[in-house]
């Protein structure tokens, strides 16, 4: 079974752009977070889709939003890119929310804002 | 915010055990221990999870005491492949998860 895909896996932007990431979860998972990595801050939950829809959102500005697709991909959108946006960002699926799931990781899209 | 307390850091001689403490003393009545691991610059990698009873999988051991407030991992024969930082995380069904800053585990040859 393929695991946890994302795309780009490496991308480097300037300030002020945006960007979109994609996320490919595991076959059957329905419920994808995403989680952003930076040697400061560590890994911080960005938020999680199901069904379509935003569970729970973290505390990241409006800057940061996503979408999930009817075949559970998800994408997620970064907007007006600032330098501290520079950051791993990984993709989890899981069979649903709810149950006491492990979620699987992606590999992560490395980001670099110049 | 993380609702668990790690060391720092540890080291553990390789084929040696390697026990991995989490604090969890706010822990409430529905809400599990989880493990993951994260190796330099890959994607954290679930190892296992439990609510009251221990648990083992071809992986590790976990063991949550009677009281839940604190668990240990147990890694019964380390080897150098299993440094990596290690997560534990306390989170009921259906919340995120809250990595806080875990153990780097160094394996010695």
């Amino acid at each position: 079974k393929a695991g946890v895909t994302q795309t780009p896996r490496y991308l480097i932007k300037t300030r002020g752009q945006q960007v979109t990431l994609s996320c490919s979860p595991i076959s059957g998972h329905r419920s994808v977070s995403w989680y952003q990595q930076t040697p400061g801050q560590g890994l911080q939950f960005l938020f999680e889709y199901f069904s379509e829809t935003q569970r729970n959102k973290g505390n990241f500005p409006g800057r940061f939003s996503g979408r999930q697709f009817s075949n559970s991909r998800s994408e997620m959108n970064v907007s007006t890119l600032e330098l501290g946006d520079s950051a791993l960002y990984l993709c989890a699926s899981s069979w649903t929310p709810g149950q006491a799931y492990e979620q699987y990781f992606g590999p992560g899209t490395r980001l670099t804002v110049t | 915010d993380a609702k668990t307390t790690q060391p720092p850091s540890m080291d553990c001689a390789e084929g040696r055990a390697a026990n991995l403490p989490c604090n969890h003393s706010t822990i409430s009545g529905n809400e599990y221990v989880y493990w993951y691991r994260q190796i330099h610059s890959q994607g954290p990698q679930y190892i296992i999870h439990g609510l009251k009873n221990n648990e083992t999988n071809e992986m590790a051991s976990l063991i949550i005491t009677e009281d839940r407030k604190s668990s240990t991992l147990i890694l019964p024969h380390a080897t150098l492949r299993d440094t990596a930082v290690y997560y534990c995380i306390v989170t009921d069904t259906g919340n995120q998860f809250y990595f806080g800053t875990g153990t780097s585990l160094t394996v010695i040859p």
